[in-house]
């Protein structure tokens, strides 16, 4: 068990520019989630899948942003036309239903800084 | 909004328990207590979760109130890697999605 990996650990891109992150889950877990933290702040949640159907996402996930679980393995989470205000630290965690309560865990995290 | 209320910060010393606290007076029956920690620049970890008995598990105690208005997390012998952002949170016991996170409580573990 590797437990969840994240890339980029950190990318800087240009305003405007558009970035694409990658998470991948513990195996077996059929859940994934998206949350998002700046600086002094908690973990804010962004979106989450149950196999590859998306099931929820937050309102801070905003037009631009588009999340995709294809197979029900890998996510990958795409910002476009990238703003100062989405730097931050994307971080993904996943979970096995077991019907009553769930424990996630996290990845590193992929910190993006938009310039 | 996080439903739960810590201390920005606290102190303990190496070697002694650290006592963290937790109020969540709106708790209703089906909501469960979970905490989490997040080591700087790493991804928050699990500690543990209850919903009215004491918990204990390798990382941690966590007592509950007789009225589940409030908690504490114990970690019996604090080290220098135990300085963290404790976060605590409520969660309703059938809930599958999203994690609610205030901003936690910065313990800084001095030698």
């Amino acid at each position: 068990d590797t437990g969840v990996s994240q890339n980029p650990r950190h990318k800087i891109t240009k305003r405007g520019q558009n970035v694409t992150f990658r998470c991948d889950p513990i195996s077996e877990h059929n859940r994934l989630y998206w949350y998002r933290q700046t600086l002094g702040q908690g973990p804010e949640f962004l979106t989450y899948f149950q196999n590859e159907a998306q099931l929820e996402k937050s309102r801070l996930l905003s037009d631009r942003f588009s999340a995709e679980r294809p197979k029900g393995s890998f996510s990958t989470l795409e910002i476009q036309r990238t703003e100062q205000g989405d730097s931050a630290m994307y971080l993904c965690a996943s979970s096995l239903d077991r019907g009553r309560y769930n424990e996630q865990f996290f990845g590193p995290g992929t910190r993006l800084t938009v310039l | 909004d996080a439903k739960t209320t810590q201390p920005p910060s606290m102190d303990c010393a190496e070697g002694r328990a650290a006592n963290l606290p937790c109020n969540h007076s709106t708790i209703s029956g089906n909501e469960y207590v979970y905490w989490y920690r997040q080591i700087h620049s790493q991804g928050p970890q699990y500690i543990i979760h209850g919903l009215k008995n004491n918990e204990t598990n390798e990382m941690a105690s966590l007592i509950i109130t007789e009225d589940r208005k409030s908690s504490t997390l114990i970690l019996p012998h604090a080290t220098l890697r135990d300085t963290a952002v404790y976060y605590c949170i409520v969660r309703d016991g059938g809930s599958q999605g999203n994690l609610i996170f205030g901003k936690g409580t910065k313990l800084s573990v001095k030698p």
